[in-house]
């Protein structure tokens, strides 16, 4: 089945380290996002990407990193600089406006 | 530049009941509209999409949505809800063409009570 893969889905880091969060997609999107969710503040780009070796800042993309080496690979860098990096991470691939989301990844910074 | 809101960020009801969730937009082109769903701890799915044509969309679950212009709207409603119904519901806007960045609202949380 195509989709998205996000792994894993629950992390835990120490305060002060990076930490790499993957995104794969085998549907064949040019491309991809990454979002922030925090409760009731609904969803905040981060990055997108709309093509291999390519990508733009969101709202939000300070203290993050990306890199868009593959079509099918859009791993996402939360780094010490983050401030509040704890939050629920969600990658998508699009289509034509349709995004298509991934499971997510639950981020707890200690 | 486009924006969403959702002017209810919970909305109770019974089961059985109808429901309508309220989706507001602005936008300074033609736009695509979305509905996705999400359950806790998941990511987000697709309920129903507006492109063009007919402005009364029907999606999954029975749910549909009407696209009105002149309001700048796209309401989500269901008949009668069931417990399952029970979610988080974001509505979407994108700009036709173009780079498709979409603006998503800040969500209606669905509390279906039995």
């Amino acid at each position: 089945d195509g989709g998205i893969t996000q792994s894993p889905k629950y992390l835990f880091r120490k305060e002060g380290q990076n930490v790499t969060l993957s995104c794969e997609q085998n549907l064949n999107h040019d491309a991809m996002y990454w979002y922030r969710q925090d409760p009731g503040q609904g969803l905040r780009l981060i990055y997108y990407s709309q093509i291999v070796n390519d990508f733009q800042k969101g709202d939000i993309a300070e203290g993050y990193s990306v890199s868009r080496e593959k079509k099918e690979s859009f791993p996402l860098t939360v780094t010490s600089a983050q401030k509040n990096p704890t939050a629920f991470y969600l990658c998508a691939s699009s289509r034509a406006g349709e995004q298509f989301f991934g499971p997510g990844t639950r981020l707890t910074v200690l | 530049a486009q924006s969403v809101t959702q002017l209810d960020s919970q909305v109770p009801v019974f089961e059985e009941a109808p429901v309508e969730l309220r989706c507001n937009y602005s936008s300074s082109v033609s736009v695509y509209l979305f509905w996705y769903v999400q359950y806790p701890n998941q990511g987000l799915q697709l309920l129903l999409k507006y492109l063009s044509g007919s402005t009364l969309v029907k999606g999954i679950n029975g749910f549909e949505a009407e696209f009105n212009k002149s309001q700048t709207s796209f309401h989500l409603r269901k008949p009668s809800v069931h417990i399952s119904d029970t979610a988080e519901y974001f509505c979407a806007v994108t700009g036709r063409g173009g780079s498709y960045i979409p603006t998503f609202g800040r969500g209606t949380s669905l509390i279906v009570h039995p």
